[in-house]
């Protein structure tokens, strides 16, 4: 099945830095969402991107549609230790027009 | 506005047994969808409904059955638990043109299958 290539996997930094995360896939999405995910709660929508380019900003946030539409980022600016949680990317359209996850990344910020 | 609520939130199964797992909103969205998460594979997509009435499979649709008589309800059902069934389910509702966009998640249920 469709794949979305998340990287890095797991982050180990100290408060204040930046943090920058993303994926790839293989395939055409129309869409690009970020979810934020805590210890045991379910995802949380953060950004959701609609055009190939778009630059969206949601506080200290900011992600980006790739132009090729395979791909996407997050940046997380002047991290604090409530950034703490498991970060996925997800892709709709492509191949089945349903919505891919990536397999996500371990964020750990250190005051 | 409770958004997606799921129950139960923590169950264990003995193989073989069955069991549904309930999932509703209150946000009249009208995509529906069911994923499983399992450490090291994200979230996968297992059933999902467009609408009352309609439903169709995902990416890991073997040993679990789904129908929507409602707008607000989506019950998953386990006819017969394995050990592999052993995950998280979350449920997740979405606005938008297509199947899952924006999906807002339901706080998961946690199945053990022994």
């Amino acid at each position: 099945g469709q794949q979305l290539n998340q990287s890095p996997q797991s982050m180990f930094i100290q408060e204040g830095e930046d943090v920058s995360m993303n994926c790839t896939s293989s395939s055409i999405f129309n869409t690009w969402l970020w979810y934020k995910q805590d210890p045991g709660e379910g995802p949380v929508l953060l950004i959701a991107l609609y055009k190939a380019g778009e630059l969206t900003s949601n506080g200290r946030l900011t992600a980006q549609f790739g132009i090729t539409r395979k791909d996407s980022f997050l940046n997380i600016s002047a991290s604090i230790p409530s950034d703490v949680g498991i970060y996925f990317c997800a892709g709709e359209g492509g191949a089945t027009n349903k919505l891919i996850f990536g397999t996500g990344t371990l964020l750990a910020v250190q005051p | 506005n409770a958004g997606v609520t799921q129950t139960p939130k923590f169950q264990v199964l003995k193989t073989g047994q069955s069991m549904t797992l309930q999932c509703a909103q209150d946000m009249n969205h009208e995509y529906m969808s069911w994923y499983r998460q399992d450490p090291g594979m994200g979230l996968r997509l297992i059933h999902y409904s467009v609408g009352a009435g309609i439903t169709d499979q995902g990416e890991v649709p073997n040993g679990y059955n789904v129908s929507r008589s409602t707008t607000e309800d989506f019950p998953l059902r386990l006819l017969s638990a394995a050990p592999s069934q052993t995950s998280v389910y979350f449920c997740a509702s979405g606005r938008g043109g297509s199947v899952n966009t924006e999906a807002f998640f339901g706080q998961g249920t946690r199945l053990t299958v022994v």
